[in-house]
C-alpha cells in the first residue's frame, strides 16, 4: 500500500518535445514531492503538492496532485538537454518517532534527450 | 544557496573495515535523515534525527550501522564492520523546523564501495 509506481521507467526523447511521467499508489497521501537526481549528486526538490488538485508550475515544470490523492504527474515543456536525469517522486509519511515525515520515493524516470 | 555538506565523497575500502560518513546539515535544520540509494532497492530511509535526538532508525541494520548527532553540525553514519553488500550511495538530508510536510534538502551523497 505505501509503494509508489512510477511510469516510464525512462524516456527517450527529441530536444524540445514535451514530457510527462506519472507517478501512482494504492494509498493516499497528503503530499506529493518531485525531486531530480543529476550524476554524481542528490536529488533536488522540484515541487511540492500539498493539496488534492492541485496544480504547480516552476519555470517549464508543471506537476499536479490527483483529485483522488492516489496519483501525481509531472510535466516538462520543450525539453531541453540539462533536463537530462533521474525524476523521482515521492510521499511524505509520519515517522514512528514523530515530529516530522520520512519520505518514500518511487523508482525514478530516467529521462533521455537526444539533441 | 544554504545545501547539505556530506564527506567524504567517494570511499573505497576493503570489508570488515569501519566506515564512518559524515553530514554538515543546512544551517538552522533540526532535522536530518539517512537514505541509502541502490539499484535494486532505489531509495530507502536509514535513519531519522530531529534536535539531535535519533526517532526513527528502524531501516537501518542495527548489528553493524550506528547514527549519531554529536552537535547541530555534524551528523555521522557508521558501519562496523563493513560488507560488500553496504556498498550504495548514502545521502544526508535536513529539513527545516521539526514537523510535518517540510521539504527534506540533500546533499550530494558518500559513494561507498566495499570491496
Amino acid at each position: 500500500g505505501q509503494q509508489l509506481n512510477q511510469s516510464p521507467q525512462s524516456m527517450f526523447i527529441q530536444e524540445g518535445e514535451d514530457v510527462s511521467m506519472n507517478c501512482t499508489s494504492s494509498s493516499i497521501f497528503n503530499t506529493w514531492l518531485w525531486y531530480k537526481q543529476e550524476p554524481g549528486e542528490g536529488p533536488v526538490l522540484l515541487i511540492a503538492l500539498y493539496k488534492a488538485g492541485e496544480l504547480t508550475s516552476n519555470g517549464r515544470l508543471t506537476a499536479q496532485f490527483g483529485i483522488t490523492r492516489k496519483d501525481s504527474f509531472l510535466n516538462i515543456s520543450a525539453s531541453i538537454p540539462s533536463d537530462v536525469g533521474i525524476y523521482f517522486c515521492a510521499r511524505m509519511f509520519p515517522l514512528s518517532g514523530g515530529g516530522a515525515d520520512g519520505l518514500t520515493f518511487g523508482k525514478g524516470t530516467h529521462l533521455i534527450i537526444q539533441p | 544557496d544554504a545545501r547539505v555538506t556530506q564527506t567524504p565523497r567517494h570511499k573505497v575500502t576493503e570489508m570488515g573495515q569501519e566506515v564512518t560518513m559524515r553530514c554538515q546539515p543546512i544551517l538552522g535544520h533540526n532535522t536530518v535523515f539517512w537514505y541509502r540509494q541502490t539499484m535494486m532497492q532505489g531509495l530507502e530511509l536509514l535513519a531519522y534525527f530531529r534536535n539531535r535526538a535519533p526517532l526513527d532508525d528502524s531501516g537501518m541494520p542495527k548489528d553493524r550501522f550506528s547514527a549519531e548527532m554529536p552537535d547541530a553540525t555534524l551528523a555521522t553514519l557508521k558501519i562496523q564492520p563493513s560488507e560488500p553488500r553496504d556498498s550504495a550511495v548514502y545521502f544526508c538530508a535536513s529539513g527545516g523546523r521539526a514537523g510535518f510536510n517540510q521539504p527534506q534538502h540533500f546533499g550530494d551523497g558518500t559513494r561507498l564501495s566495499i570491496l
